[in-house]
């Protein structure tokens, strides 16, 4: 079946643009992950999402960062008012469900390139 | 909270030979641990997982991993390496309760290169 899908897959913005991210999980799969990897570092937790609630929203960078999900299916990114230090790599991962014994799968990401 | 650390940035190895990829945790209860495989231009690809149980877990394509308590420690391992082995590795940790709204945890990668 199909994995997980993410667009667009590279974004480049000017400073102080708002950007919308989007992802399509695996279908059927209820928990929905964000990280972001910037160039040179491991992957850095934003948030998650199980079915479309989002528990905790404190791995979020700043207030200029939300997400959304629509029941158990797409969610969006979006960054308002872009800085440079936004610029990194987007991944999006869905998994069964929010147990760590399920294994996350991940989208390929989405490249952000803030000028 | 915890912490992953993979102390080589880079690894040459020569095709055919063996590899072995360090990778240290910091967690205070049994934690969760994987690597992932992050080839160019594709997603990351979980290679294999350790929860409990029998502390050498083995992988997809021939790589198995050995959890040591004592050292803090599961590197990951393959007896022969083949070109299309060249790629980023990352060790990631969860957070022991099982739940996933932590998220996982990673360390900053090891670029395996080979060499022919």
């Amino acid at each position: 079946g199909a994995g997980v899908s993410q667009s667009p897959s590279n974004k480049v913005t000017e400073k102080g643009k708002d950007v919308e991210l989007r992802c399509d999980p695996i279908s059927g799969h209820t928990a929905l992950y964000w990280y972001r990897q910037r160039l040179g570092q491991g992957l850095e937790f934003l948030i998650y999402f199980q079915g479309n609630s989002a528990p905790d929203k404190s791995g979020l960078p700043s207030d200029r960062f939300s997400a959304e999900r629509t029941g158990e299916s797409v969610s969006t990114l979006t960054i308002q008012r872009t800085q440079q230090e936004d610029s990194a790599v987007y991944l999006c991962a869905s998994s069964l469900w929010s147990s760590l014994t399920d294994t996350q799968y991940f989208g390929p990401g989405t490249r952000l390139t803030v000028l | 909270a915890q912490s992953v650390t993979q102390p080589d940035i880079h690894i040459t190895v020569s095709e055919g030979a063996s590899l072995e990829l360090r990778c240290n945790y910091s967690y205070g209860a049994t934690p969760y641990l994987f690597w992932y495989v992050q080839s160019p231009g594709q997603g990351l690809q979980l290679l294999l997982k350790y929860f409990s149980g029998d502390t050498l877990v083995q992988g997809i394509k021939g790589f198995e991993a050995e959890f040591k308590r004592s050292q803090s420690s599961f590197n990951l391992r393959k007896p022969s390496v083949h070109w299309s082995d060249a790629a980023e590795y990352f060790c990631a940790v969860g957070a022991g309760s099982g739940g996933g709204a932590d998220g996982l945890t990673f360390g900053k990668g090891t670029h395996l290169i080979i060499q022919p």
